[in-house]
């Protein structure tokens, strides 16, 4: 079964570090490039990181670019997601998700997602 | 970037009506257009891909059609599983955008 099960979620103060995984099962992890898109409380989905197959090429949100690092440990079939300096606006839902370039580069399969919370 | 603007906010329709999402980009994106749907509590799942293409498992009362900025998501039945929110998706360009979502209730 393809499945994508995140973790590391956790409550930091503002301007701590915390690091997300995603552990990818039931496919051949390096063949795709993946995301991470976030969801604030009651609030919409917001892109957030991507990184293509290899990891040789990453691209950030403006609201987030300078402060968090994707990168992903094929031989681990894991994506992370490093968040630093972070602040009350980040608190939200983190997906990761699979992105499938054959049908229109859309994301096929999510995660269930891990909470992070970012309050004094 | 690229900005996608749903409509309605929120619907509410009774089971068996016809339901229609419309969602427009604030530029050309082809058909570069996919559809989500969230159920409470849940990750968002692929409904419709490349604009009107319906994902493996997905029950065909759902439709998608448009290209170019406009486009709509069409339920035929309104189902009461199909009680969720629904979002479009641009994947033309980076940075991937999302409308602000369409809540889905039953009368």
């Amino acid at each position: 079964e393809v499945q994508l099960l995140e973790s590391g979620g956790d409550s930091v103060q503002p301007g701590g570090s915390l690091r997300v995984s995603c552990a990818a099962s039931g496919f051949t992890f390096s063949s795709y490039p993946m995301s991470w898109v976030r969801q604030a409380p009651g609030k919409g989905l917001e892109w957030v990181s991507a990184i293509s197959g290899s990891g040789g090429s990453t691209y950030y949100a403006d609201s987030v670019k300078g402060r968090f690092t994707i990168s992903r440990d094929n031989s681990k079939n894991t994506l992370y997601l490093q968040m630093n300096s972070l602040r009350a606006e980040d608190t939200a839902v983190y997906y990761c998700a699979r992105r499938v370039l054959s049908t229109g580069r859309t994301f096929d399969i999510w995660g269930q997602g891990t909470m992070v919370t970012v309050s004094s | 970037d690229i900005q996608m603007t749903q409509s309605p906010s929120s619907l509410s329709a009774s089971v068996g009506d016809r339901v229609t999402i419309t969602c427009r980009a604030s530029q050309n994106i082809n058909n570069y257009l996919n559809w989500y749907q969230q159920k409470a509590g849940k990750a968002p799942s692929l409904l419709i891909y490349a604009a009107s293409s319906l994902q493996s498992g997905v029950p065909s009362r759902f439709t998608g059609s448009g290209s170019g900025t406009d486009f709509t998501l069409t339920i035929s039945s309104l189902q009461p599983e199909d009680v969720a929110t629904y979002y479009c998706q641009q994947s033309s360009s980076i940075p991937d955008t999302f409308g602000q979502g369409t809540k889905l209730e039953i009368k």
